[in-house]
């Protein structure tokens, strides 16, 4: 049983370049997230997926894209990378977004942007 | 104010001791409160979870959470070097919002 699990673990862009980082959890959970993780900031939201067919803003939406493909897998995009996006990206899903849904954290993608 | 503040750390304690992780939340109306675990270079991983006031207790960690405080605690009892990690602090807001808002974490190093 994988869990979540997050391709590519490592990744480096040149600015302007853009990519999708994939998610997919097979837990059958309806809430799936993407965070991204820095020195100092701690884990801050990007985006959520509270359903499948359904997205919404976190704290730091911007220069972010998200497709909710399916109930498994949750994508986040950077369409052209800045340096300033350049984190540890962690997907995280939960059976739903109510009161007492812990997430569950995938293994993570370190992005560096050069 | 934050809306989750964590004492940065590092916290050292010795192999065996009792350490006291503890974490202060903003919005009063919160309703579940989570600890993480997260080892240098790997991804959170959840380890208490405690939704009413008082104690849990699960093995060698306890949960104390006071809701008139508005603070959780974690105690880990009998420290061993595997315990030293950050430790995240994470509050379900009840204000229409229903995601977590974690806090920045606590290092803790266990010294053998």
């Amino acid at each position: 049983n994988a869990g979540v699990t997050q391709t590519p673990k490592f990744q480096v862009l040149k600015t302007g370049q853009s990519m999708t980082l994939q998610c997919a959890q097979d837990m059958n959970h309806n809430s799936m997230y993407w965070y991204r993780q820095d020195p100092g900031m701690g884990l801050r939201l990007i985006y959520y997926s509270a359903s499948e067919g359904t997205t919404d803003k976190g704290e730091v939406p911007n220069g972010y894209n998200v497709s909710r493909l399916n109930k498994r897998e949750f994508s986040l995009r950077l369409e052209s990378a800045a340096p300033s996006q350049t984190s540890v990206y962690f997907c995280a899903s939960s059976r739903g977004t109510g009161e007492r849904q812990p997430q569950h954290f995938g293994d993570g993608t370190r992005l560096s942007i050069l | 104010q934050k809306e989750v503040e964590q004492n940065s750390g590092p916290l050292s304690v010795p192999e065996g001791a009792i350490a006291s992780l503890n974490c202060t939340y903003s919005d009063r109306g919160s309703q579940s409160f989570f600890w993480y675990r997260q080892y240098s270079g790997k991804s959170p991983e959840l380890i208490m979870s405690i939704y009413s006031n008082g104690d849990k207790e699960d093995g060698r960690f306890t949960a104390q959470l006071n809701k008139a405080s508005q603070y959780v605690s974690l105690l880990i009892r009998d420290s061993q070097p595997s315990d030293s990690a950050t430790y995240l602090c994470a509050v379900n807001r009840a204000s229409g919002n229903e995601k977590l808002t974690f806090g920045t974490g606590t290092r803790l190093t266990i010294i053998p």
